[in-house]
């Protein structure tokens, strides 16, 4: 069975940092490029940044560059996601997505982990 | 603003079928392939199409996908009341260098 769990999630104040886990299980994991996605309450879905299966290549989007690291473990089957100079506009379920390279498709989701950015 | 649009909503009866489109531009739809998602209330997203046209085991196929130009469709036949989710589409975007979502379609089964 696939199983991606996040952890790490939690309130944090602005300009803060936070460090996001997934832990991943039931598939190939480093045939897999990693992403993270977002959902801010009661909002539509957010791509926030991938790595590549041999974590060789990371890509983020505009709103979170500079700020977002992505890393991953293939030795753990885990991904990671350091945030830092968080704002409130950050706020989100924050879920893992494995993307599987061939069919270029986001194949399996977590449940998500909620960051809240708040004072 | 969504790179992706989307309309905000969408509805039909049971057994109807309702389209849900996805428009884009030559960068992201144009010339990558789209995935569409479906997200039940209080839930993680779900894969429902990928490859713009190929549905995952498991997923009915009640359920399809297309796409002509920069844009996308998804078609949902003898609607159901579990169907009654958000949706979204999503592609990558070779200018922006990362995927991109549609701001996704609330759909109500009445």
């Amino acid at each position: 069975e696939v199983q991606l769990l996040e952890s790490g999630g939690g309130l944090v104040q602005p300009g803060g940092s936070l460090r996001l886990s997934c832990a991943a299980s039931g598939f190939a994991f480093s045939r897999y490029a990693m992403n993270w996605v977002r959902q801010a309450p009661g909002k539509g879905l957010e791509w926030v940044s991938a790595i590549s299966g041999d974590g060789a290549r990371t890509y983020y989007a505009d709103s979170v560059k500079g700020r977002f690291t992505i890393s991953r473990d293939n030795s753990k089957s885990a991904v990671y996601l350091q945030m830092s100079s968080l704002r409130a506009e950050d706020t989100a379920i924050y879920y893992c997505v494995a993307q599987n390279e061939a069919t270029v498709s986001f194949d399996y989701w977590g449940q998500g982990t909620l960051v809240t950015v708040s004072s | 603003q969504s790179v992706l649009t989307q309309p905000p909503s969408a509805s039909g009866t049971p057994g109807q079928r309702v389209t849900i489109s996805c428009s884009g531009s030559s960068s992201n739809i144009g010339s990558q392939i789209v995935n569409w998602f479906q997200q039940l209330p209080g839930t993680a997203p779900k894969l429902l199409i990928y490859s713009n046209n190929q549905r995952p085991s498991g997923v009915p196929d009640r359920f399809s996908g297309s796409k002509s130009g920069t844009s996308a469709s998804l078609a949902i036949s003898g609607l159901q009341s579990e169907d009654e989710a958000d949706y979204y589409c999503a592609v990558w975007d070779g200018s922006l260098n990362g995927w991109v979502f549609g701001g996704g379609t609330k759909l109500t089964v009445l």
